[in-house]
């Protein structure tokens, strides 16, 4: 199985930069994934981690330690749209995800 | 439209009730998923399909049946409810041969289980 832990509240000011961390202990590898999730809605794919490293996307980067056990999402020049629930996923060897429960960020102006 | 439909939106049932939710994909996703969403647990596996005519069990399977008779449509069964399967239920599916596989999530359906 997984188990996979992540912040449950964040909060941060518009404009500024805010870090989830999200460690895992998995029986089996195969992929990370970050999915943003606005409240009332579908979660929506943000990034795929696989090979070590970071990855970046425009505002947001994801960064991965498979040793570690450890990623973490970045999202940089805060809106207020970045408000949302951030999912943390694993994916096994059999293809089958596993999410954390999630990281509430509020942005504040 | 492309993309994942899921059917009903919203549902109140009473328990012993048999409820089916529907789901349907029109990207040509070979494999398809029904989560559950409880807060503070997060998205839970209830079962999957990784291609059609076959199926397996998620982390929390009892209680629910899935079938997968065609590539599009992947519905979940609950054949008798209860109130603990009071959740929002999501749909996703993805293509496990293209790249990362992301998967793809339908708008979900909020159950009611009185």
């Amino acid at each position: 199985g997984q188990n996979i832990d992540q912040p449950t509240e964040m909060t941060a000011t518009e404009g500024a930069i805010v870090q989830i961390n999200c460690t895992y202990q998995t029986s089996g590898f195969n992929g990370l994934f970050w999915y943003q999730q606005h409240a009332g809605e579908a979660p929506t794919f943000l990034s795929y981690n696989v090979l070590d490293g970071l990855e970046e996307k425009g505002r947001f980067s994801s960064f991965l330690s498979r040793s570690k056990g450890y990623s973490y999402l970045l999202l940089k020049e805060l809106q207020m749209k970045d408000s949302a629930s951030y999912l943390c996923a694993v994916r096994d060897g059999d293809y089958k995800l596993s999410f954390g429960a999630g990281t509430t960020v509020t942005v504040r102006a | 439209i492309a993309g994942i439909t899921q059917a009903p939106t919203s549902q109140i049932l009473a328990a012993g009730r048999r409820m089916t939710l529907r789901c349907t994909q029109d990207m040509r996703h070979n494999a398809m998923y029904w989560y559950r969403q409880d807060l503070g647990l997060g998205l839970r596996l209830i079962h999957y399909s990784n291609t059609a005519g076959t199926t397996g069990k998620g982390e929390v399977p009892d209680g629910y049946s899935v079938s997968r008779a065609n590539t599009d449509d992947f519905p979940l069964t609950l054949a008798s409810a209860v109130p603990s399967q009071t959740s929002v239920y999501f749909c996703a599916s993805s293509d496990s041969r293209d790249g990362s596989g992301e998967q793809f999530f339908g708008p979900g359906t909020r159950l009611t289980v009185l």
